[in-house]
C-alpha cells in the first residue's frame, strides 16, 4: 500500500492570488495524478505528473494555470493560478504502480480550496 | 472516451441492509476501481477489479467485462458505511489503469 500526505488540507484564498498544493508519497511510485472535484460534480483528471519532465495536462487545463511539478517519484505539487471564485473545488492527488507492481490506485485526503 | 453511468444516485437504507451499487462503462477496460469518498472529500480505494469477484470484509465488488458492468455489495450495512461510493475506469480502451474517468457517486445514508 502507500500513504499519502496531502496538504494543506483546506484554505481559503483571495482572487488573483496563487496556492502550491504538495502530495509527499511513503513508497516510490510509478504515476501521480491530480484530479478536481467542483462543488456537486464528479472528479476530473487534470494532468499527469510525470517525473523530471513537464507534466501531461487534459483536455481544458493548461500549465499556466496549473503548473505541476514532480522532482522525484515520491513527491509532486500542483499550483492553482490567479486564483478566481471558479477554482473553488476539492483538489486530490493520486498514485498507482506503487513500488512498480500493478496496485490498485490510492489518494490522497483532498485539498478543500474556497476562493473569495 | 469512457462514459460511467452509476445507479442509484441517492440510496437510504436502514442498518443491517444488503446494499447494491451499480456501475455501467461505455468501452472496454482492464480494471475498474470502486472508491469511498467521506464528507470531507478524501478518497478510499475498495478495490480494483479486472474480472470475477473480490471481497474485504463486508464489501463485495464483481464485474461482467462483457456486458460492461459491475456492482459493489454491502452486507449487513452499518451507519459507518454512510459515504459516497464511486466507481472509476480508465479513460481509454488500452490506457493507464491509473487515469480514470470517474462516475458521480452514488450517495449511501445508513439509518441506525
Amino acid at each position: 500500500s502507500a500513504v499519502i500526505s496531502q496538504k494543506p488540507s483546506r484554505d481559503i484564498c483571495q482572487r488573483g492570488t496563487s496556492l502550491t498544493i504538495q502530495c509527499q508519497v511513503d513508497s516510490q511510485v510509478t504515476m501521480m495524478f491530480w484530479y478536481r472535484q467542483q462543488p456537486g460534480q464528479s472528479l476530473t483528471l487534470i494532468a499527469t505528473a510525470n517525473q523530471g519532465s513537464e507534466a501531461t495536462y487534459e483536455s481544458g487545463f493548461v500549465i499556466d494555470k496549473f503548473p505541476i511539478s514532480r522532482p522525484n517519484l515520491t513527491f509532486s505539487t500542483l499550483t492553482v493560478s490567479n486564483m478566481s471564485p471558479e477554482d473553488s473545488s476539492i483538489y486530490l492527488c493520486s498514485v498507482g504502480g506503487v513500488g512498480g507492481r500493478n496496485t490498485e490506485a490510492f489518494f490522497g485526503q483532498g485539498t478543500r480550496l474556497t476562493v473569495v | 472516451k469512457n462514459e460511467v453511468e452509476q445507479s442509484p444516485q441517492n440510496l437510504t437504507a436502514q442498518e443491517g441492509e444488503f446494499i447494491t451499487i451499480n456501475c455501467s462503462y461505455s468501452v472496454g477496460i482492464s480494471a475498474l476501481h470502486w472508491l469511498q469518498q467521506h464528507p470531507g472529500g478524501g478518497i478510499v480505494s475498495l478495490f480494483m477489479l479486472s474480472s470475477g469477484k473480490k471481497k474485504h470484509g463486508r464489501l463485495i465488488a464483481t464485474i461482467n467485462i462483457q456486458e460492461k458492468h459491475s456492482s459493489l455489495h454491502i452486507t449487513a450495512s452499518h451507519p459507518r458505511d454512510s459515504a459516497v461510493y464511486i466507481c472509476a475506469v480508465p479513460n481509454h480502451s488500452g490506457g493507464s489503469n491509473y487515469k480514470l474517468t470517474f462516475g458521480k457517486g452514488t450517495l449511501l445514508t445508513v439509518n441506525p
